[in-house]
């Protein structure tokens, strides 16, 4: 069974939609977790850390439920510039990451 | 030093031969990571470094694969016996040591891409 789990989409939504992502994790030894975000024929970069009491970051929230192993990416008021790949990730034992298949998305003039 | 340096960006092989990656991370950060990444899919995990010390090795695809890091600085990704299968990109993430300078935060190059024909 794969650490992470994501539904890879593609999520096509207008500008100035809202839109979320969840995924799941099947470890419940995980210790933190992230969102990155990964553009076309680019690395992956973090885009936000996702505490247990969740938080926000401009026009992104973030979710963590730890007792059903999900976490979830809320992003508001969509712009074209956030169409990408974004990358769910789990810390395993302190120095493992393992990452999901990642959610494609398309924001739509 | 501006990130983590990856070097080839890309490599064209045949099947059979070998292929080596050089991973430059940034030079305050001792933990170094090797992924995989593969069309419509997220990075593979790999291996991973504690400066000189290789701390996981098991996710490594076979034993053609093999990673080092003798000096605790950069590192080399070597896969030997190239396959069809290993086209891919590779990517190198480093890490810092504290959680002030950012340890919970990998920081990626920007890959070598393996073809092998």
């Amino acid at each position: 069974r794969k650490e992470v789990e994501q539904d890879p989409g593609p999520f096509n939504v207008p500008e100035g939609a809202t839109v979320a992502f969840n995924c799941t994790y099947s470890n419940s030894a995980s210790q933190s977790f992230f969102w990155y975000r990964q553009d076309c024929r680019k690395e992956p970069k973090l885009l936000m850390s996702v505490y247990s009491s969740g938080n926000e970051d401009g026009r992104f929230t973030a979710q963590l439920n730890r007792a059903s192993q999900y976490i979830s990416l809320l992003i508001r008021d969509s712009k074209l510039s956030d169409s990408a790949t974004y990358l769910c990730v789990v810390n395993l034992a302190g120095n493992q990451f393992y990452f999901g298949t990642g959610t494609s998305l398309t924001v739509i003039p | 030093d501006t990130g983590v340096s990856q070097d080839p960006r890309h490599k064209i092989t045949k099947r059979g031969q070998n292929v080596t990656f050089r991973c430059d991370p940034i030079s305050e950060h001792n933990r170094l990571y090797w992924y995989r990444q593969t069309l419509g899919q997220g990075p593979e995990f790999l291996t991973y470094f504690q400066n000189e010390a290789q701390l996981e090795k098991s996710r490594l695809l076979s034993d053609r694969f093999s990673a080092e890091r003798p000096k605790g600085s950069f590192s080399t990704l070597e896969i030997q016996r190239t396959e069809q299968g290993d086209s891919a990109m590779y990517l190198c993430a480093s890490r810092a040591l504290s959680l002030a300078s950012g340890a919970n935060v990998l920081t990626f190059g920007a890959g070598s891409r393996l073809t092998v024909l």
